[in-house]
């Protein structure tokens, strides 16, 4: 199965900084990655598929890049309401999808 | 507009047999290109993708729990069904359905809209 590995782990920022997350998985996926949000005793949130394509209604201030192996999740300047945790997950193959570990991101 | 429920049990106990029930709106299980696949989370840890089962009812399975599943749907109903057995205490979790996508690429899909999760706690 393909694995993906999320860095950081955590991390701690201030609102109005750039924060990127990385994702990177074990074996090429193409653009088959998407990411999510979740806030405390809230399902997950879709941001970005396809791992460029913004979902609708989400903010403009995240952006994901990558293709193959590695890829990235900007937030262009943090706002209070993005403190949540982040993963990753590919869908490169019908049989198994998986998510990253998760990225926490808290207030500096 | 489309909406996710889970509903079942929210205590079980070890070696007992897991059965919930995603209730969706919204859209129709017989939608190409779209699916419905469950996914859990045991307090405090990542997401974990447990099966989804597509409209031409096509299925597939976590291969490390692919023994213990079974998911399976009633169009009719609107319902998608997974059952889990010899359930143990490492299997609580919120339990989460959610519709899965076909994406542009690969052969799997995302995950764009999600229910509001069901915490099942196994214990005796």
């Amino acid at each position: 199965a393909i694995q993906l590995t999320q860095s950081p782990s955590s991390l701690s920022a201030s609102v109005g900084d750039r924060v990127t997350i990385t994702c990177r998985a074990s074996q090429g996926i193409s653009s088959a990655l998407a990411w999510y949000q979740q806030k405390p005793g809230k399902a997950p949130k879709l941001l970005i598929y396809d791992a460029s394509s913004l979902e609708s209604g989400v903010p403009s201030r995240f952006s994901g890049s990558g293709s193959g192996t590695d890829f990235t999740l900007t937030i262009s300047s943090l706002q209070p309401e993005d403190f949540a945790t982040y993963y990753c997950q590919q869908f490169n193959s019908y049989l198994s999808l998986t998510f990253g570990g998760g990225t926490k991101v808290e207030i500096k | 507009q489309v909406t996710l429920k889970e509903s079942g049990p929210v205590l079980v106990k070890p070696t007992e047999t897991l059965t919930l029930t995603c209730t969706v709106s919204g859209f129709s299980l017989s939608n190409a290109r779209m699916g419905v696949s469950w996914i859990r989370q045991p307090p405090g840890k990542a997401l974990e993708w447990l099966a989804h089962i597509f409209s031409n009812d096509e299925k597939s399975y976590s291969t490390s729990l692919k023994s213990r599943l079974t998911i399976s749907k009633d169009t009719s109903k609107s319902q998608v069904v997974l059952t889990m057995t010899n359930m143990d205490p490492v299997d609580t979790a919120t339990y989460y359905c959610a519709r899965i996508m076909v994406g542009d690429y690969g052969e799997g899909g995302y995950f764009d809209y999600w229910g509001q999760g069901t915490l099942v706690t196994v214990s005796s």
